[in-house]
Parts: C-alpha cells; sequence; structure tokens
C-alpha cells in the first residue's frame, strides 16, 4: 500500500531564515509526486509535480526535489506569506486511477 | 479559466440524514476525485469517476456513494450520517489527456453533523 511521511508535523521559522520539509514515501509505481499548500477554511493550492528522482523545481522562495525515496520542499528566505500547512501526495501506476495518497502536512509558521 | 467550484461551502445536518453534495470541474477536465479531510486522518481518498463511471475507491463504507454526470459534473451521496462524518469534502479534477496529469482542487464543502 502506497504511503507518505511527512516531517516534522509543524516547523517555525523566523522570516529569512531558510529550511527544508521532508516526505518520504513507498510507493508501488511512482506517477507522480506532488506539492500543494493549503490555507485554513480552504482548499489545497497546487505547487509543484515531480515524476523521476533527481528532478528539480522551483517556484519563488519554493524549489521541490526528488530522490527515489523522499522529496524534499526548501523554502529560501520565507516571508510570513508562506505561513500555510505544506502537503506532499504521490500518485501511483496501479489502478490506472488519479488517486492521490497524502502525508498528514508540515504547518509552517513564519514570524516576521 | 474558472477553476473547480463546490457547493454548498458549509452545511449542518444531524445524525442519521443523509447529504448530497456537488462539485463543477474544471470545464475540460473529465476526472473528479473526492477525498475527505479530518485533523486526525488528513486527506483520505472517497472515490475517483472519470467519463460517468467509478474508476477507484478508497476505504470507506458504503453510505459513501457518488455519480457522475455527462457534463463530468460529480456528486457525493452520505447516507445515515454519523458524528464522525464531520469533514471538509473536497473535490478535484484533472484533465487526463496522458500519463501525467495534476489534480486541482476545490475550496471544499464543510459538514458538521449534530
Amino acid at each position: 500500500e502506497d504511503q507518505v511521511t511527512q516531517s516534522p508535523e509543524a516547523l517555525r521559522l523566523q522570516e529569512g531564515e531558510s529550511s527544508s520539509l521532508n516526505c518520504s514515501y513507498t510507493v508501488s509505481g511512482l506517477r507522480g509526486l506532488f506539492w500543494y499548500r493549503q490555507d485554513p477554511g480552504k482548499g489545497p493550492e497546487f505547487l509543484f509535480t515531480l515524476y523521476s528522482a533527481g528532478e528539480e523545481k522551483e517556484k519563488e522562495r519554493l524549489k521541490a526535489t526528488l530522490t527515489k525515496k523522499e522529496s524534499f520542499l526548501h523554502i529560501t528566505a520565507p516571508k510570513p506569506e508562506d505561513s500555510a500547512t505544506y502537503l506532499c501526495a504521490v500518485q501511483g501506476t496501479q489502478g490506472g486511477s488519479e488517486k492521490l495518497v497524502f502525508g498528514k502536512g508540515t504547518k509552517l509558521t513564519v514570524n516576521p | 479559466k474558472a477553476g473547480v467550484t463546490q457547493t454548498p461551502r458549509y452545511l449542518i445536518k444531524t445524525r442519521g440524514q443523509q447529504v448530497t453534495l456537488s462539485c463543477s470541474p474544471i470545464s475540460g477536465h473529465r476526472s473528479v476525485s473526492w477525498y475527505q479531510q479530518t485533523p486526525g486522518q488528513g486527506l483520505q481518498f472517497l472515490f475517483e469517476y472519470f467519463s460517468e463511471t467509478q474508476r477507484n475507491k478508497g476505504n470507506f463504507p458504503g453510505r459513501f456513494s457518488g455519480r457522475q454526470f455527462s457534463n463530468s459534473r460529480s456528486e457525493m451521496n452520505v447516507s445515515t450520517l454519523e458524528l464522525g462524518d464531520s469533514a471538509l469534502y473536497l473535490c478535484a479534477s484533472s484533465l487526463v489527456r496522458g500519463s501525467q496529469e495534476t489534480q486541482y482542487f476545490g475550496p471544499g464543502t464543510r459538514l458538521l453533523v449534530l
């Protein structure tokens, strides 16, 4: 069964203090690994999709990387508006379905 | 391009009642997936519909059901509501043109069961 574990559960940073969020996964065959951002009371907002080990994607202060067992979301010089819960999900090759398996998320708080 | 829309946004029901939630996918998207989000369990997959057919189903009891219409709009029904069904119900749509697709989520329907 596909599984996703995210760490840490919560992270507090000062504005400008860079850090990384971890997503470890086990999947029978990886079609894609997804990162979403979720603000309180809202639906997840798509950030990145990674398809193969070694792939990297960047967007503003965020950079996502992928290995065969884990993915990292690096946040460089974060700002208070980056505060949110970051969700990692995997999509496997079995079943021919769009099903995503999510981790529990990392709640990021960036203090000014 | 309009995003995924869900109605209603908020709902209060009592135990034993049933509820129907609606989801309109992004125009042109043919796959609609439903997820339940709770503080304890996180996001859990309920089911996926593609071209009016259920393509996959998560580990939820038969009280949870859904359907998809020819215009790709989808509905989810929960019968005999229980207190534990209180959650944020999220709908996501994707294009499904190849093997690499992204799911885009709606704002969710917040269901409270009293």
